[in-house]
């Protein structure tokens, strides 16, 4: 079974920057799993961030990015702000119309 | 802006059945741009995707969920629906409604409810 692998935590300082990665168990990430992050914060539903890879979503600050990174999906908070305190999710497609979350990074900005 | 809403029992007794519905408002789930789909969240824990299904009835299930899942859509009422059977308390967790755009991400998120699994 793929599990899709994510930092369980990560630090920042307030206008730091800041890397989180989305991988597989096997084999690595690319355009065609179609890698999309959620932001959450405790007693809310997710939010989405960003999708197809690198597109933010309506209303997401510019110093969210999405890209490739070796061979992973990673999520760039470039100027980090307190706000941005939360768990991060990243999504992919598996194929044959099956979609996993990754385990979650939660990120603290200190 | 299309927004959604999850609705059903919030306590299901062990072995039984967890029935949820997601009401969508300001637009039909026949848009053909969405796929619409369920999420839930055990309590401190991640995300795990359930299924999706497309108004036509066209349906994709987690592999780990797909003998106990059923997804169902009422275009009538502008409804769609998540049937879990034989639920164990493993089954207790936050269950989000969403809207997938082109089947490539989730756009649209319901506010979630908490269903939990005791007797």
């Amino acid at each position: 079974q793929t599990v899709v692998t994510q930092e369980p935590s990560f630090s920042v300082s307030p206008g730091g920057t800041v890397t989180l990665t989305c991988g597989l168990s096997s084999g690595s990430v690319s355009t065609n799993h179609y890698p999309s992050w959620y932001q959450q914060t405790p007693g809310q539903a997710p939010r989405t961030v960003i999708y197809n890879t690198i597109t933010r979503s309506s209303g997401v600050p510019a110093r969210f990015s999405g890209s490739l990174l070796g061979n992973k999906a990673a999520l760039t908070i470039t100027g980090a702000q307190a706000d941005d305190e939360s768990n991060y999710y990243c999504m992919l497609f598996l194929g044959s119309g099956i979609w996993v979350f990754g385990g979650g990074t939660k990120l603290a900005v200190l | 802006q299309l927004q959604l809403k999850e609705s059903g029992p919030g306590l299901v007794k062990p072995s039984e059945t967890l029935s949820l519905t997601c009401s969508a408002s300001g637009g039909p789930i026949t848009s053909s741009s969405y796929y619409w789909g369920w999420i839930r969240q055990p309590p401190g824990k991640g995300l795990e995707w359930i299924g999706n299904i497309y108004h036509t009835g066209s349906t994709n299930y987690n592999p780990s969920l797909k003998s106990r899942v059923t997804l169902s859509a009422d275009t009538s009422e502008n409804q769609f629906s998540l049937k879990l059977t034989s639920v164990t308390a493993a089954d207790t967790a936050i269950y989000f409604c969403g809207g997938w755009f082109g089947d490539l991400f989730i756009d649209f998120w319901g506010q979630g409810i908490l269903v939990t699994v005791s007797s």
